[in-house]
């Protein structure tokens, strides 16, 4: 069964400052996706980024890179130059096979002028 | 390009009654997912679709919740009769995805969601 741990349920931040989010993952399946969602309180889910199991590479998008070191089964989300509107929740989540996405308890992120 | 719609918005009902949430996915996306999510916690797959065929309900409260997309396009959940732990918001969702094999990518686009309150 997979499992996704957020260990951090609130984080405080000063724009223009980097913050990191932190995302632990446990699966058994070799073949696995790892994605960062945000959701304002408007409620609408938004796709941030994804890193696929066997990709070499961090995965980013613009402002959000993710740190993926699989050995330790982390995934952690890093957004740089903070802003505002970046305060949100936000949600690691994760696929195997069955491509279904199994998502964590999410982080309460505030930036603060 | 018209992301995924969901309606109603908001719904409140008494115990007992029983409700429907419409979804419209992206266009051409094959994979339709419905998702709860209660307050202050991740969203949990309640039911997931491609094209018309269901792939994994394997968490969907059968006594009271069904669904169905018809033609492969739109999808209705429904809840009857509902209870207070019912209260959450409802999210659907899409990805091109057409499953294993396939060349769509499985990033799933999420509607605004639909929020129940049950009393």
């Amino acid at each position: 069964a997979q499992k996704i741990t957020q260990t951090q349920p609130g984080m405080f931040v000063q724009e223009k400052e980097a913050v990191t989010l932190d995302c632990t993952y446990d699966t058994s399946d070799p073949s696995y996706g790892l994605f960062w969602y945000k959701q304002p309180s408007s409620g609408e889910m938004i796709f941030l980024i994804y890193q696929g199991s066997y990709d070499q590479q961090n995965a980013t998008e613009g402002r959000y890179s993710l740190n993926f070191q699989k050995a330790r089964k982390s995934a952690n989300l890093v957004i740089s130059a903070s802003q505002l509107g970046d305060s949100a929740m936000y949600f690691c989540a994760m696929h195997d096979s069955g491509y279904a996405l199994n998502f964590g308890k999410g982080t309460s992120l505030l930036v603060t002028p | 390009e018209a992301g995924v719609a969901q309606s109603p918005r908001y719904k409140i009902i008494e115990k007992r009654q029983s409700v429907a949430f419409w979804c419209n996915p992206i266009s051409g996306h094959a994979t339709l997912y419905w998702y709860q999510q209660i307050l202050g916690q991740g969203p949990k797959l309640l039911i997931q679709f491609q094209n018309n065929g269901v792939v994994d309900d394997s968490q969907l409260p059968k006594d009271r919740f069904s669904a169905e997309r018809l033609k492969g396009v739109d999808s209705t959940l429904k809840i009857q009769p509902a209870k207070l732990e019912d209260s959450a918001v409802y999210l659907c969702a899409s990805s091109l995805f057409a499953g294993p094999g396939s060349s769509g990518t499985d990033t799933q686009y999420f509607g605004p969601g639909t929020r129940l309150t049950v009393l």
